[in-house]
C-alpha cells in the first residue's frame, strides 16, 4: 500500500525566506504527483503537478521536483510571504493507473509565514 | 465556469439519520471522485469512478453508497450516519485518457458533523 510522509509537519518562517517542503512515497510506480495548498476551512487548490517522466515544474515562485526512484519530491517556495501561510499537501497516483487509486495524500506540512 | 460544486456546505445529522452529499463538476471531466478529511489521517479515497456508469470502491468505502447520475454529478449517500462518519468530505474531478493523468480539482468540500 502506498503511503505518502510529509516533513516537516509545520514550519513557521521570517517573511522573506526561501524554504523547501519535503514529501517521499514508499511506491515508486507512480503516474504523477501533485503538490496543494489548503487554506483553513477551505477546499484544495492545485499548485503543480508532475507527471512521472518529469523532474520538475514551476510556477512563479514555486518549483517542485520529482525523484521516482528514490521515491522523494520537495516544493521549493522562494521569497515567502504571510500569503503563503497555508497547510501544503502532496499526493501521489498510482501504482494501478487508471484512476482507480485515486490520490494518496500526505498529511501535510502547516506553514506559517511571519511578518 | 463554477468548477466543482457541493452542497450543501454543512450538515449536522443524529446517528441513525441519512442524507446525500452532491456534487457537480462543469468541466467535461470524465473521472470524478470523493475523499474524507479527518484530522490527524489526512484524505482518504471513499469512492471513485472512472466514467459515467461506472463506480469502484476506495480506500473506506464502508457505510456510503455513490451514485454518477450523469457526467457532471457524483453524489455520495450515508445510509445510516455513525459519528464515526463525522468529516470533511470533498469531491474532485480530473480528466484521465488511457495511461495519461491530469490534475485532480477539488470543491470546496461539506463539513459534517453526527451526534
Amino acid at each position: 500500500k502506498q503511503e505518502v510522509t510529509q516533513i516537516p509537519a509545520a514550519l513557521s518562517v521570517p517573511e522573506g525566506e526561501n524554504l523547501v517542503l519535503n514529501c517521499s512515497f514508499t511506491d515508486s510506480a507512480i503516474y504523477n504527483l501533485q503538490w496543494f495548498r489548503q487554506d483553513p476551512g477551505k477546499g484544495l487548490t492545485s499548485l503543480l503537478l508532475i507527471q512521472s517522466s518529469q523532474r520538475e515544474q514551476t510556477s512563479g515562485r514555486l518549483n517542485a521536483s520529482l525523484d521516482k526512484s528514490s521515491g522523494r519530491s520537495t516544493l521549493y517556495i522562494a521569497a515567502s510571504q504571510p500569503g503563503d501561510s497555508a497547510t501544503y499537501l502532496c499526493a501521489v497516483e498510482g501504482p494501478t493507473g487508471g484512476g482507480a487509486d485515486g490520490l494518496t495524500f500526505g498529511k501535510g506540512t502547516h506553514l506559517i509565514i511571519q511578518p | 465556469n463554477a468548477g466543482v460544486t457541493q452542497t450543501p456546505k454543512f450538515q449536522v445529522l443524529k446517528t441513525g439519520q441519512s442524507m446525500t452529499l452532491q456534487c457537480a463538476q462543469d468541466m467535461n471531466h470524465n473521472s470524478m471522485y470523493w475523499y474524507r478529511q479527518d484530522p490527524g489521517m489526512g484524505l482518504r479515497l471513499i469512492y471513485y469512478s472512472a466514467s459515467e456508469g461506472t463506480t469502484d470502491k476506495g480506500e473506506v468505502p464502508n457505510g456510503y453508497n455513490v451514485s454518477r447520475l450523469n457526467k457532471r454529478e457524483f453524489s455520495l449517500r450515508l445510509e445510516s450516519a455513525a459519528p464515526s462518519q463525522t468529516s470533511v468530505y470533498f469531491c474532485a474531478s480530473s480528466v484521465i485518457t488511457g495511461t495519461d493523468f491530469y490534475e485532480q480539482y477539488f470543491g470546496p468540500g461539506t463539513r459534517l458533523t453526527v451526534t
